[in-house]
């Protein structure tokens, strides 16, 4: 079936540096691509999301390439920081509510 | 205002028995969505809600499992007669808006069967 997946089960950073977290999907009929960031014992906390007409959006320290040629996603953290130490999710959306999830990135911060 | 409320956050149950979670969105959301998340995986997508009604169901197994939102209270999600495989977070989601990127999550409830 259709499904999301990530590259990278665990990425480790050293603080203060970039980090980039990646995803493939394979539904090219999904409309919207959204990145999550999950603590530990918590719901996921939304963080961007990018149209499937868009190739690229900023927000605060993190910026989503979106590459359908490919079929890829990613998401860049500027200048990491022990807070960002998450589980991250990229979901897209096939139809309009439904999110599809990938496995997941762990971000590791190291000091 | 507050966010999305779960309870109760942790659920410990025993094969054969029934498990209740419940879940108030956030104030002025009608869309409630469930997701179920085992460990080391994304959520998978169970059942969307509006007040009164089921929308969209086809992510929730046809037996043993129901959820509901009525007109009055929290959104209900049922699992009847527990099994090992039933232990997992589960997460619910609201909107005022329909659409994925307006969801916000609740803290989840996470089941353990015994």
């Amino acid at each position: 079936g259709e499904s999301v997946g990530l590259h990278l089960p665990t990425l480790s950073v050293q603080e203060g540096d970039n980090s980039i977290i990646n995803c493939a999907y394979s539904n090219s009929a999904s409309d919207y691509f959204i990145w999550y960031k999950q603590e530990s014992g918590k719901g996921p906390q939304f963080i961007i999301d990018i149209r499937s007409n868009m190739d690229k959006r900023q927000g605060q320290r993190v910026t989503v390439l979106l590459n359908k040629t490919v079929k890829h996603l990613s998401l860049q953290i500027a200048a990491t920081q022990p807070g960002d130490s998450a589980v991250y999710f990229c979901a897209e959306t096939p139809r309009y509510y439904q999110l599809i999830w990938g496995a997941g990135t762990k971000l590791i911060i190291k000091p | 205002n507050a966010g999305v409320m779960q309870n109760p956050r942790h659920l410990v149950r025993r094969r054969g028995q029934e498990a209740r979670l419940r879940c108030s969105p956030m104030k002025g959301h009608s869309h409630v969505y469930w997701y179920r998340q085992l460990p080391e995986e994304g959520l998978k997508f169970m059942v969307y809600l509006q007040k009164e009604n089921i929308i969209d169901e086809s992510g929730m197994p046809k037996e043993r499992f129901s959820a509901e939102f009525p007109k009055e209270g929290p959104s209900i999600l049922r699992i009847q007669q527990v099994v090992r495989g039933d232990s997992a977070a589960y997460f619910c989601a609201s909107s005022g808006l329909l659409g994925a990127n307006e969801q916000f999550f609740g803290p989840g409830t996470r089941l353990t069967v015994l």
